[in-house]
């Protein structure tokens, strides 16, 4: 089985300070991972993902994440927030002999003016 | 092109009435997924459609959910006998293979 934890419900910071959204995952088998964005009263977006390559991951609006298969990692970073970054966040991980994707239950970014 | 579109955008009923929600996923893609979002409750995944497979019915909650995929395109998400804490927005998405899922804007549903 695959399962994703996100280990905080919901996170508050300062505009222009940095962030990072914790996700890890278990499988059995090599993985594909993505973290997608839903700002309020929207739909999921994709923000970024990882299947094979550079371990580092860039994606929209200045957020990347890094792969990290020894701690089964997949944390999301942005350098420094802005106000238009306050949405809910989720990871997500797609194994081959699982064919299907999990979602994790999501984090809430709160940017403090 | 045109993305996930979802009908209707919002659907109100009364307990015990039976609701039909409809997903259009974009053209050629073979994957369909319907979740559902609750109020504290994240991305709950209810069934997947792949191809000509069968779909992964492991997510549905209840024998009252169900759920087809008329010609590899669209498809209906069916409630019957509605219950209170059916109410929720339900998410479609689709893909090509293992790749990005795109999301329609979803249906909010609310039983009263």
């Amino acid at each position: 089985a695959q399962s994703v934890t996100q280990l905080d419900s919901q996170v508050p910071v300062f505009e222009e300070a940095p962030v990072e959204l914790r996700c890890n995952y278990s499988s059995s088998v090599s993985v594909y991972l993505f973290w997608y964005v839903q700002y309020p009263n929207q739909g999921l977006q994709l923000l970024l993902k990882y299947l094979s390559g550079s371990t580092l991951v860039k994606g929209i609006n200045g957020f990347e994440a890094e792969f990290n298969k020894s701690q089964t990692s997949f944390h999301l970073r942005k350098p420094s927030v802005h106000i238009s970054d306050t949405a809910e966040y989720f990871c997500a991980v797609f194994s081959g002999g699982y064919q299907k994707v999990t979602f994790g239950i999501g984090t809430k970014l709160q940017v403090i003016p | 092109g045109a993305g996930v579109s979802q009908s209707p955008s919002n659907k109100v009923t009364e307990k015990g009435k039976d609701v039909e929600l409809r997903c259009d996923p974009i053209s050629g893609h073979t994957a369909l997924y319907w979740y559902r979002q609750s109020l504290g409750q994240g991305l709950e995944f209810l069934i997947y459609f792949q191809g000509n497979s069968a779909p992964d019915k492991s997510g549905l909650p209840s024998d009252r959910f169900s759920a087809e995929r008329t010609g590899g395109s669209v498809s209906t998400l069916t409630i019957q006998r509605t219950q209170q804490e059916d109410s929720a927005v339900y998410l479609c998405a689709s893909s090509h293979s293992t790749d990005t899922q795109y999301f329609g804007p979803g249906t909010r549903l609310t039983v009263l």
